[in-house]
C-alpha cells in the first residue's frame, strides 16, 4: 500500500519564520503536489513536482517554494510565514501517467499549520 | 481552464436512506473524473475514477458514480448510507497533457441515526 506521510500533524510558527514542510513517499512515484486545504475553498494546488529538481507553480504559488532533491521527498517552503498561511497542508503523490492526470492521487494526513 | 463545481456545500440524510452527492466540471476534452472521501483529521482516500468507457462505475465501499457527458457532471450515489460514511467528499477533474488535477470545494455529509 503507498504510504505517504508528513513530518509534523501540528505545528505552530510565529510570523516571520521560516517554515518547511516534509513530505516523504515510499512507492516510487514521480509526481508528488503541495495543495492547501482552506473550508468552502476545497484543495488549492499551490506547487508540484513530476521529476526530481523539477517543479511547476500550482494555482496558488505566492509566498511559497518547494524542493525536491530526492525522488521521494518534497519540501514546501514558506519563506516568511504570515497570518493568512494557517491552513491545512496536504502533500500527495502518484504515477507520471504519461503526463496526464490519470493517475489517482495519494495524500497524507495533513499538516495543520498556525501562524501567530 | 477546468473547474469543478460542488454546489452543495452541506448534505444531511438518515442513516439507511440513499444518497446523491452532485458534481459538475467543465473541460474541452474527455475528462478523468474522481471522487475521493476525507473523514475528520485524515487525508483524502480515493473512492472511484472514471476514465473512459462504462460511464458507471463501482468504486470502495458501496459507491457508485456516473459520468454524463451531456450534463458535464460525475454525480455520486450510494443506495444506503451507513454512519460511518459521514465525512467530506471532493469531485476532481484532470486531463490530458496536464499532471495536476483540480479539486471543488467539498460537500460534508451528515449523517443522522
Amino acid at each position: 500500500d503507498v504510504k505517504v506521510t508528513q513530518s509534523s500533524r501540528y505545528l505552530v510558527k510565529r510570523t516571520g519564520e521560516k517554515v518547511f514542510l516534509e513530505c516523504v513517499q515510499d512507492m516510487d512515484h514521480e509526481n508528488m503536489f503541495w495543495y492547501r486545504q482552506d473550508p468552502g475553498l476545497g484543495l488549492r494546488l499551490i506547487y508540484f513536482s513530476y521529476d526530481v529538481k523539477m517543479k511547476e507553480k500550482g494555482d496558488i504559488p505566492e509566498g511559497y517554494s518547494v524542493s525536491r532533491e530526492k525522488k521521494e521527498r518534497f519540501s514546501l517552503i514558506l519563506e516568511s510565514a504570515s497570518t493568512n498561511q494557517t491552513s491545512m497542508y496536504l502533500c500527495a503523490s502518484n504515477r507520471a501517467g504519461g503526463g496526464h492526470s490519470n493517475q489517482p492521487q495519494h495524500f497524507g494526513d495533513g499538516t495543520r499549520l498556525s501562524i501567530l | 481552464a477546468q473547474s469543478v463545481t460542488q454546489p452543495d456545500i452541506h448534505i444531511t440524510v438518515s442513516e439507511g436512506a440513499s444518497l446523491e452527492l452532485r458534481c459538475n466540471y467543465s473541460y474541452g476534452a474527455t475528462p478523468y473524473l474522481f471522487w475521493y472521501v476525507q473523514s475528520p483529521g485524515q487525508g483524502l482516500q480515493l473512492l472511484l475514477k472514471y476514465f473512459s468507457g462504462d460511464t458507471l462505475v463501482q468504486g470502495i465501499k458501496g459507491f457508485e458514480a456516473e459520468f454524463k457527458r451531456s450534463q458535464s457532471s460525475f454525480n455520486l450515489r450510494k443506495p444506503s448510507v451507513h454512519w460511518s460514511d459521514a465525512a467530506e467528499y471532493f469531485c476532481a477533474v484532470g486531463g490530458t497533457g496536464r499532471r495536476a488535477l483540480t479539486f471543488g470545494s467539498g460537500t460534508r455529509l451528515q449523517v443522522q441515526p
